[in-house]
């Protein structure tokens, strides 16, 4: 069974600063990646996702992240955060067979906070 | 935009009433999973449905919990019996195929007094 390591709870970063999340995961074959956003009371946004290919995915608001086989991680970048990414983030692995025939298995998350 | 839709967005039970949850897919989506979220914690998948099929349910719990996808109309998500433990937001996604990325709803926060 697939698992999903998020070891950071929460993550506090100034404006402007440099930001990284770190994912690892566990599955037996390479699996499908996902980084989702939730913001308080709201659904999850799609952030960016691995399939195949280039292992450096670009998403959206600027995010990216690099899938690293060797050492299991899918951990997510942003180079300068904004107030507004203040929000809580969710790895996820899907079975490679296809994406939802086992439903996504998700992190407990990482809660980001921006200072001014 | 036609998103995801969940509703109703609250819902407050009674211990022991039934409480039933309801999803829209995106427009041309036919599959259809839900989640559960507890405080503090990520999501846990429930089941996978396909229209009129239930595709994968190893999340569900074994009791009182039940799910379905029709023909027509949302996926309904049914919690009869309803208990303290039950209170959660629980989120419906979907997809166009079972390997497209899964897009989320907002949830239905179930209150259970």
């Amino acid at each position: 069974a697939q698992s999903v390591t998020q070891p950071d709870i929460h993550i506090t970063v100034s404006e402007g600063a440099s930001l990284e999340l770190r994912c690892n995961y566990s599955y037996g074959a390479t699996p499908y990646l996902f980084w989702y956003v939730q913001s308080p009371g709201q659904g999850l946004q799609l952030l960016l996702k691995y399939f195949s290919g280039d292992t450096l995915v670009q998403g959206i608001k600027g995010f990216e992240a690099e899938f690293k086989r060797s050492q299991s991680s899918f951990n997510l970048r942003k180079p300068s955060v904004h107030w507004s990414d203040a929000a809580e983030y969710f790895c996820a692995v899907g079975a490679k067979s296809g994406g939802g025939a086992d439903g996504l298995t998700f992190g407990k998350g990482t809660h980001l906070i921006i200072q001014p | 935009n036609a998103g995801v839709m969940q509703n109703p967005r609250h819902l407050v039970r009674r211990r022991g009433q039934e409480a039933r949850l309801r999803c829209s897919p995106m427009k041309g989506h036919s599959h259809v999973y839900w989640y559960r979220q507890l405080p503090e914690e990520g999501l846990k998948f429930m089941v996978y449905l396909q229209k009129e099929n239930i595709i994968d349910e190893s999340g569900m719990p074994k009791e009182r919990f039940s799910a379905e996808f029709p023909k027509e109309g949302p996926s309904i998500l049914r919690i009869q019996q309803v208990v303290r433990g039950d209170s959660a937001a629980y989120f419906c996604a979907s997809s166009a195929h079972s390997n497209q990325p899964q897009h989320f709803g907002d949830g239905t926060r179930l209150s259970i007094l």
